[in-house]
């Protein structure tokens, strides 16, 4: 089951470290989308990119964090100099050349937690 | 801008129930709607979706949506609720963002409990 695929599904850093979480899509999309969950907030768009390309990154705050998502291997979320505030889990996911309707297929998500 | 409110954080029913999650919406052109279900430390699945059509739209585990122009509302529903429909149900609709894409914006959630 070609899924997709997240990991690590936990992952734990002290303040001031870097946090990278990865995201491969499901077989046969090429589009990937970043979500940050807060409790009590749902879910918050981050960024959405094609390969080796940004499509919008509107929803990605503007210093420390940024996104990759390469020709080949899995797309990189990168926080540097994580914060407390950080903590949250990070889902990723992908959908076919993204059209208006077109629903999203979500991995299991990565749950940081910043110390 | 298109938003989405979701009326209620909890919802608690008891088994066999009806089941009867709310949601409206905000946006100035005809909507791309959507209901997706999010089980314990899992990522989030879709339930239905609404884009052109019937109005009366059927998803998955018996669960359908009722979108109501008039209303702006796309409230969900089940008419017998199991044990195992007790999860994290978001209303999601396709938003224009400053980037020009449009990207499913989701709402806060609402947390079906089940009684036996």
């Amino acid at each position: 089951n070609a899924g997709v695929m997240q990991n690590p599904r936990h992952l734990v850093r002290r303040r001031g470290q870097e946090a990278r979480l990865r995201c491969s899509p499901m077989k046969g999309h090429s589009h990937v989308y970043w979500y940050r969950q807060l409790p009590e907030e749902g879910l918050k768009f981050m960024v959405y990119l094609q390969k080796e390309n940004i499509i919008d990154e509107s929803g990605m705050p503007k210093e420390r964090f940024s996104a990759e998502f390469p020709k080949e291997g899995p797309s990189i979320l990168r926080i540097q100099q994580v914060v407390r505030g950080d903590s949250a889990a990070y889902f990723c996911a992908s959908s076919h050349p993204g059209t208006a309707n077109s629903p999203l297929h979500f991995g299991n998500g990565t749950r940081l937690t910043v110390t | 801008a298109q938003s989405v409110t979701q009326l209620g954080s909890h919802v608690s029913v008891s088994e066999g129930a009806l089941v009867l999650l709310r949601c409206n919406y905000s946006s100035s052109v005809p909507p791309y709607l959507f209901w997706y279900v999010q089980y314990p430390n899992q990522g989030l699945q879709l339930l239905l979706k609404y884009t052109t059509g019937a109005t009366l739209v059927k998803g998955i585990n018996g669960f359908e949506a009722e979108f109501k122009k008039s209303e702006t509302s796309f409230h969900l529903t089940k008419p017998s609720a199991h044990m195992s429909d007790a999860a994290e149900y978001f209303c999601a609709v396709s938003t224009l963002t400053s980037g020009g894409s449009y990207i499913p914006t989701f709402g806060r959630g609402t947390s079906l409990i089940v009684h036996p």
